[in-house]
């Protein structure tokens, strides 16, 4: 599987925009790019997830580069129910086999 | 509600015992997949199942059985053979289409070992 990689964590202000960063340099054609992230003792949920375009749903926003090498989740408001871990995962069209998880990035938001 | 249930919230184990974990989904998706997180870490695959009566290996099977019998059931059994069980274990389900399909996790099972 395509690897990515994305900071270990990052710290934001409340009410304000974060831009969470992933490369993901080996990426094949055939790769969508998914975002997950993990509240503090509960299982992952989905955020959002494009192949080439950027994407835009209620939760956050997608940016993928033109070369797709790298791709950036913006939330365009953070509140302090946004504290996860936020993960960055490469999941091949049409496949059914389980998800390869990094670390993340742990997203603090300060009041 | 549709969702994914895990049953027990906790569960202890004690030396030498095999103990169950529940996983039940009602969105009537056809893969579903059992994963394995340490603290600090990210999720590792154990095992999946696309079908109803086969399932494949993840990438830390050993030491945990599985059987897929029904569509809407994934139990996990941990083994004794798994020398170190302690861990928070999550299951998720999707269904398998052709464009990059979301996978949607239960509440998961944390298991301490006595």
């Amino acid at each position: 599987d395509a690897k990515t990689t994305q900071p270990n964590s990052m710290e934001s202000n409340e009410e304000e925009p974060v831009h969470l960063p992933c490369n993901h340099s080996t990426i094949s054609g055939t790769d969508y790019i998914h975002w997950y992230r993990q509240l503090p003792s509960q299982g992952p949920e989905y955020v959002i997830h494009g192949l080439t375009s950027n994407v835009n749903n209620r939760m956050a926003s997608l940016a993928i580069a033109e070369d797709r090498k790298s791709s950036t989740l913006i939330l365009h408001r953070a509140t302090l129910r946004d504290a996860a871990v936020y993960y960055c995962i490469l999941r091949e069209g049409g496949g059914a086999d389980g998800l390869t998880f990094g670390k993340g990035t742990h997203l603090i938001i300060q009041p | 509600d549709g969702g994914i249930t895990q049953s027990p919230k906790y569960l202890f184990r004690k030396e030498g015992q095999n103990v169950t974990l529940s996983c039940e989904q009602n969105l009537n998706h056809d893969a579903m997949y059992w994963y394995r997180q340490d603290p600090g870490q990210g999720l590792r695959l154990i095992y999946y199942s696309q079908i109803v009566n086969d399932f494949q290996k993840g990438d830390i099977a050993e030491g945990y059985s599985v059987s897929r019998e029904k569509k809407e059931s994934f139990p996990l059994t941990v083994t004794s053979a798994q020398k170190n069980p302690t861990a928070f274990y999550l299951c998720a389900s999707c269904i398998v289409l052709l464009a990059g399909e979301t996978q949607y996790f239960g509440p998961g099972t944390r298991l301490l070992v006595l």
